[in-house]
């Protein structure tokens, strides 16, 4: 079965810029997704198509997918920004979520 | 406005049934592929099950397969999970999540129900 491979954790300062990558077997032939989770909330796509934000997503958040890996990219992090998130392409016609990345904005 | 409200969780003994419910409202529900995703707690996202909005077709992850059935009533714009010989590894929060197929993405998801599976 496909899998997605994520880091853990990761940490980043305001304002800065963190970057989160999720690996799959040839993830740039497909779409990512990208989905944020805060603690107690379902979890709300961020981005969709591998670079398209949804309407309300701010302008901060950005993905990228080529070869084995998706990116999301977060520019000048926020403290509201501190979340969980998952990476999800699909595999035939079905769903595959990454182990998720917990963001840490300290 | 979109939503999606489950409802039918709660705590069951090892073997047993649950059925969970998840009303849509605000969207044309029947131009949407549906699905069941759960997390259990303290970990991550595990997609259970998915329904096609026109063709029916129906796919299940290994984990749950044979013993969970998902399903949809247009007329009442609500999905289903019957969920069968329930293990201690089923608890959870189940959430149910529309596909938006523009999109190609999980874009409408409900607050979740709590599955608890214990003696």
């Amino acid at each position: 079965s496909y899998e997605l491979t994520q880091p853990p954790s990761v940490s980043v300062s305001p304002g800065q810029t963190a970057s989160i990558t999720c690996s799959g077997d040839k993830l740039g032939d497909k779409y990512s997704c990208w989905y944020q989770q805060k603690p107690g909330q379902s979890p709300v796509l961020v981005i969709y198509q591998d670079t398209k934000r949804p309407s309300g997503i701010p302008e901060r958040f950005s993905g990228s997918n080529s070869g084995n890996t998706a990116t999301l990219t977060i520019s000048g992090t926020q403290a509201m920004d501190e979340a969980d998130y998952y990476c999800q392409a699909w595999d035939s016609s079905t769903v595959v979520f990454g182990g998720g990345t917990k963001l840490t904005v300290l | 406005e979109v939503q999606l409200v489950e409802s039918g969780g709660g705590l069951v003994k090892p073997g047993g049934s649950l059925r969970l419910s998840c009303a849509a409202s605000g969207f044309t529900f029947s131009s949407y592929n549906m699905n069941w995703v759960r997390q259990a707690p303290g970990k991550g996202l595990e997609w259970v099950a998915s329904i096609s909005n026109r063709n029916g077709y129906i796919y299940y992850a290994d984990s749950v397969k044979g013993r969970f059935t998902i399903s949809r009533d247009y007329a009442k714009n609500s999905l289903y999970l019957q969920m069968n010989s329930l293990r201690a590894e089923d608890t959870a929060v189940y959430y149910c999540a529309g596909v938006d197929t523009a999109m190609v993405a999980l874009a409408y998801w409900g607050q979740g129900t709590l599955v608890t599976v214990s003696s």
